[in-house]
């Protein structure tokens, strides 16, 4: 099977920065994908890496290391809504998959 | 905006009855997919389809069957409900291959057996 590692829970203060980490045991996968779930809600997408390096997307960037076996989502300038599960998925095929996710708790 | 829809949002049912989770996507989508979600386990891929009465299983089909009759509608069975079974269900659809196009999730059903 697939193996994909994340903290379970990290807190951090509004405005802060804040960087969820994802390890992961698999090969020939496609790319490393990023979702927020709000509790009581749907996940919904916030990035893709299919190549090694930065993305950014506002606030949010990711990152995909395939030598090192690593990515991570970076936020910045944390906001109380930004709290929610954020998981790591990757992709083979037609088939993802998830991460255990972490729970982000955002401080005032 | 993609639309995929869970008929029910809360459902409870008894130990042994046939439990059928429905699940529709407005936006033609090629690949649907059922996942459970436990906490602490993540989302774990049940089914997915890619196309009409085409379907793979994922990481956890023991006890679930699905059915795609049409290509906007995606359904989970539960043959038999056990308790084991209580979780929340969560469907998803996106379009192409490659991982790069994001998966689009229903707000889930939330299934509880008694």
């Amino acid at each position: 099977g697939q193996s994909l590692e994340q903290p379970s829970e990290v807190t951090a203060v509004e405005g802060a920065i804040v960087q969820i980490n994802c390890t992961y045991q698999t090969s020939g996968f496609y790319g490393l994908s990023w979702y927020q779930q709000h509790d009581g809600g749907a996940p919904t997408f916030l990035s893709y890496n299919g190549l090694d390096g930065l993305e950014e997307t506002g606030r949010f960037s990711s990152f995909l290391s395939r030598s090192d076996s690593y990515g991570y989502l970076l936020l910045q300038e944390l906001q109380m809504k930004d709290s929610a599960s954020y998981f790591c998925a990757v992709s083979k095929v037609n088939k993802f998959y998830f991460g255990s996710g972490t729970k982000l708790n955002v401080k005032p | 905006d993609v639309k995929v829809t869970q008929s029910s949002r809360y459902l409870v049912k008894r130990t042994g009855e046939k439990v059928f989770l429905e699940c529709v996507q407005d936006m033609d989508h090629e690949n649907m997919f059922w996942y459970r979600q436990d906490p602490g386990l993540g989302l774990r891929l049940i089914y997915f389809s890619y196309d009409v009465k085409m379907k793979e299983k994922g990481d956890i089909p023991e006890g679930y069957s699905v059915s795609r009759e049409k290509k906007e509608r995606f359904s989970l069975i539960l043959e038999s409900a056990s308790t084991n079974q209580t979780s929340m269900y969560l469907c998803a659809s996106t379009s192409g291959t490659g991982g790069n196009q994001p998966q689009h999730f229903g707000d889930g059903t939330r299934l509880s057996i008694l």
